[in-house]
């Protein structure tokens, strides 16, 4: 079983709906990463959280430390928004422990 | 300073040739992680600096791959006798000592081995 697992893998929604990702883990963090991925490879952090929730425009992020859980909300959604949504976990100080990555598209 | 820059960001080789590609950190940042892609798949663990010592190597990085951050700046990575199955995407990425949780990645190197 991986320490990281992401749901849905692929999510394709129109225009202006309300999206969720979630990423369950089974082992002790010290911080949890939300990165966003466009096709090209590049990836940006937009996201990195310990506890509670964080916002940031239309995207949103919670964690809950006691459930090993965390999610990625994009409150109405746009093509733009289209890209590969990636949770990492960070154990200790060091490396990062990668989801495999949830495919979001937006039609429009 | 304009992020983390690697270079190149595509390459194609034959199996067989050694290839090497290079990575220039936030000047600031002293950590510098190495992470390979695979199609489809999340990245995964390959190494990391602190300065120039080479702190930590996953099993993934075979006897073919070596990397080296000699003045604790920029990076190369280099791989030996290419496979097919090398073919992935590297990525770079780097913290600095007083956000060790503030990753910064770079666009990665793309490589085919053909």
């Amino acid at each position: 079983k991986n320490e990281v697992e992401q749901s849905p893998q692929n999510l394709t929604a129109q225009e202006g709906e309300f999206i969720t990702i979630n990423c369950s883990y089974s082992v002790g963090i010290s911080a949890l990463h939300w990165l966003q991925q466009h096709p090209g490879g590049g990836i940006v952090s937009l996201f990195m959280l310990s506890s509670g929730k964080k916002k940031h425009g239309r995207l949103i992020a919670t964690i809950n430390i006691q459930e090993k859980h965390s999610s990625l909300h994009i409150t109405a959604s746009h093509p733009r928004d289209s890209a590969v949504y990636i949770c990492a976990l960070i154990q200790g100080a060091q490396k990062l422990v990668f989801g495999q990555g949830t495919r979001l598209t937006i039609n429009p | 300073d304009t992020g983390v820059s690697q270079d190149p960001r595509h390459k194609i080789t034959k199996r067989g040739q050694n290839v090497t590609f290079r990575c220039d950190p936030i000047s600031e940042h002293n950590r510098l992680y190495w992470y390979r892609q695979t199609l489809g798949q999340g990245p995964e663990f390959l190494t990391y600096f602190q300065n120039e010592a080479q702190l930590e190597k996953s099993r993934l990085l075979s006897d073919r791959f070596s990397a080296e951050r000699p003045k604790g700046s920029f990076s190369t990575l280099e791989i030996q006798r290419t496979e097919q199955g090398d073919s992935a995407m590297y990525l770079c990425a780097s913290t600095p000592v007083t956000a060790p949780y503030g990753y910064t990645f770079g666009s990665g190197t793309r490589l085919t081995v053909v």
